[in-house]
Parts: C-alpha cells; sequence; structure tokens
C-alpha cells in the first residue's frame, strides 16, 4: 500500500540554525500538507501546497517557514532559524484531490537546543 | 478550533466494542464528518469518513445521527494494538483537517 514518508525521523539542531525536514508524498497525490505538533498539544495545521504554490498558511506559519516542491516526488519544510519553541513533531500529508483524505507520514522529531 | 466535541478519555475491555462519540452541532450540510487516531506520537491514521449514511469499513463502523449533530465510531472487536487518539474532525469537501484534543482510548486486557 502506497504511504507518505519523511526524512530524518529525528533532527537535533542548535537555535539560530537552518533545518531541511523532508516528505515523499504518495506518487499520484497532487495536494501537500504540513502540520506540526508540540509535545503534549493538538496536531496543528501549518501550510497547503497545490500546483507549485501555497494554497493556505496558517498564523504560525511565518517567514521563518517555506516550503519546495523541488521536483516530481519531494515536498520540503524550511524552517529558516529555529527557535526552541519549533521544537515538535512535524507531519506532512498529502491527498489526491482536494476533497479526499489525507493521508499522514510518520513525522519528523525535531529538537531546538 | 476544533468544532467537535468528544469525551477526553475513554476505556474498553480487550475484545469488546468501543463506542467513542463525538458532538458536532454546528455542522454545516456540506461537511463532512472524518475520524483519525493517533498512535503514541505516530501520524495520525485515516479511519474513516461520512456525511450522513452510516458506513463501514474493514477497520470501524461510523453511526450519524438523522439530524447529523453527533456521531459514534464504532471499533466491533477492540484489542491493545487500538489504544490510541482519536480524533473526530468536521471538514467541508476539501482543505486542511483542525484536530481537536480528541478522546484517550485505553485498550485493556
Amino acid at each position: 500500500e502506497p504511504e507518505v514518508t519523511q526524512t530524518p525521523s529525528h533532527q537535533v539542531t542548535q537555535m539560530g540554525q537552518e533545518v531541511i525536514l523532508r516528505c515523499v508524498p504518495i506518487s499520484n497525490h497532487l495536494y501537500f500538507y504540513w502540520y506540526r505538533q508540540i509535545l503534549g498539544q493538538k496536531v496543528e495545521f501549518l501550510v497547503s501546497f497545490y500546483n507549485n504554490e501555497i494554497s493556505e498558511k496558517s498564523e504560525i506559519f511565518d517567514d521563518q517557514f517555506s516550503v519546495e516542491r523541488p521536483d516530481g516526488s519531494n515536498f520540503t519544510l524550511k524552517i529558516r532559524s529555529t527557535k526552541l519553541e519549533d521544537s515538535a513533531m512535524y507531519f506532512c500529508a498529502s491527498t489526491g484531490g482536494g476533497w479526499e483524505t489525507q493521508y499522514f507520514g510518520p513525522g519528523t522529531r525535531l529538537l531546538v537546543l | 478550533d476544533a468544532k467537535t466535541t468528544q469525551p477526553p478519555s475513554m476505556d474498553c475491555a480487550e475484545g469488546r466494542a468501543a463506542n467513542l462519540p463525538c458532538n458536532h452541532s454546528t455542522i454545516s450540510g456540506n461537511e463532512y464528518v472524518y475520524w483519525y487516531r493517533q498512535i503514541h506520537s505516530q501520524g495520525p491514521q485515516y479511519i474513516i469518513h461520512g456525511l450522513k449514511n452510516n458506513e463501514t469499513n474493514e477497520m470501524a463502523s461510523l453511526i450519524i445521527t438523522e439530524d447529523r449533530k453527533s456521531s459514534t465510531l464504532i471499533l466491533p472487536h477492540a484489542t491493545l494494538r487500538d489504544t490510541a487518539v482519536y480524533y473526530c474532525i468536521v471538514r467541508p469537501g476539501g482543505g486542511k483537517l483542525i484536530f481537536g484534543q480528541g478522546t484517550e482510548l485505553s485498550v485493556k486486557p
């Protein structure tokens, strides 16, 4: 069964460093999402992406964040200058059509020291 | 904010049916009810969704009341591996998912 994959599974970085989280969505999917979950809190929407542009973003997704689909398979989330409060699990999701079910990856646990 | 209300926690005996309720009294006519679960900080896993009719798949059944203001997810024979946080989400046909706190289901031997 096709699945969303994410790398790395864990990332430790120093405050102020840039990190890139990678996702490989399900191959024929067209809509891509990033969510995050701070330890002990709810899963929160960050951004949605379709047709090579952001279709919606939350207030969390400020200028420190960016997303990109650099090739036909990868979907990345970049945090330009990490802060302690960026420590969280980051989940990628994809769907074939905007109205269809979203399927999630296993997540990347980011720890900012 | 999430448009659903769920009990924070529930227990269920292994092998018995787990019935997880959800209230969504402000649901709109074009909004679907989705259920996901999250096992121990893994990625949310899709379970089932419906608009107004009851639905069943290999994982669960979804019962939606006639007025659509509430629903129940049924796991017919809960196992220890069903221990997870279960999220009920209302969503129009597309777009982001808005997660609430969910129900933490503990399946006990």
